[in-house]
C-alpha cells in the first residue's frame, strides 16, 4: 500500500463549482504537507504549503489539513476552465529530506 | 516565483549518444532531486542531492548519474541513450522544512 493515496480521477465539473480534491496518508510522521497544480507537459507548481492542522486560505484556494484523520484536501472555489489540471499533494515528515507524493488528480473543469 | 530553471526544455537525440540535463536554482537551497514522469504518470524520483558532493539513488533504478559540485547546480547525465529513456526529467530544490520548487522540466525523446 502507498504511504500516500490520491484519486486519480478524472473529475469533471462545471464552470463556478466548489472542487474539492483529497489525499489520505498512513504515515503520522508527516507534519508538512503541499499542493501542485501540473499542466499538460510542465513542470508542478507549488499552490498551498501547510504546516499544522486547520485550514490555510489564499484567494481561490483553502488548503484543509486533519492530522488525526490522515486526510488533507484542497478546496477550489468558483472553478474555472484555466483551473484543467493534475493535482498533486505532498507530504514530508519532520526528520526526513523525502517528499512522498500522491499519485495526482486529473481535474476538467468545463465551461 | 522559483528561481529553478532546466535546460533544454525540448531535446530529440539518436540512441547511443551522450546527454546532459541542466539544473541550476538561485535561492541557494541545499536540497535538490531528478525526478522521472511519463505523460499521464506519476513522478518517480531518480536521483537527490542534500549539498554539495552528496548524490544518492531515488527509488526508481536509472541509468542516469549525477554530480553536486556546486550548490545552484545539479546536472543529470545519460552516457548512452535509448529509446527507453524517453520522458520527461524535472528538477525540483528546497530547504529544510521548506516547499519544494519544481523546474519546468526537459522532455526527452531518444529515437
Amino acid at each position: 500500500q502507498k504511504e500516500v493515496e490520491q484519486d486519480p480521477g478524472p473529475l469533471s465539473v462545471p464552470e463556478g463549482a466548489i472542487v474539492s480534491l483529497n489525499c489520505t496518508y498512513s504515515n503520522s510522521a508527516f507534519q508538512y504537507f503541499m499542493w501542485y497544480r501540473q499542466y499538460s507537459r510542465k513542470g508542478p507548481e507549488l499552490l498551498m504549503y501547510t504546516y499544522s492542522s486547520g485550514n490555510k486560505e489564499d484567494g481561490r484556494f483553502t488548503a484543509q489539513v486533519d492530522k488525526s484523520s490522515k486526510y488533507i484536501s484542497l478546496f477550489i472555489r468558483d472553478s474555472q476552465p484555466s483551473d484543467s489540471a493534475t493535482y498533486l499533494c505532498a507530504m514530508l515528515h519532520n526528520a526526513g529530506n523525502m517528499l512522498t507524493f500522491g499519485g495526482g488528480t486529473r481535474l476538467m473543469v468545463k465551461p | 516565483e522559483a528561481d529553478i530553471y532546466q535546460t533544454p526544455r525540448y531535446l530529440v537525440i539518436g540512441t547511443g549518444k551522450k546527454i546532459t540535463l541542466e539544473c541550476s536554482q538561485t535561492m541557494g537551497h541545499d536540497k535538490m532531486y531528478w525526478y522521472q514522469q511519463d505523460p499521464g504518470m506519476e513522478l518517480h524520483l531518480i536521483h537527490y542531492s542534500y549539498g554539495v558532493n552528496s548524490t544518492e539513488k531515488g527509488d526508481l533504478s536509472s541509468e542516469s548519474t549525477v554530480s553536486r559540485i556546486r550548490t545552484e547546480h545539479f546536472p543529470l547525465t545519460l552516457e548512452s541513450a535509448r529509446p527507453s529513456h524517453t520522458s520527461q526529467y524535472l528538477c525540483a530544490s528546497r530547504d529544510t522544512h521548506t516547499e519544494a520548487f519544481f523546474g519546468q522540466g526537459t522532455r526527452l525523446t531518444v529515437v
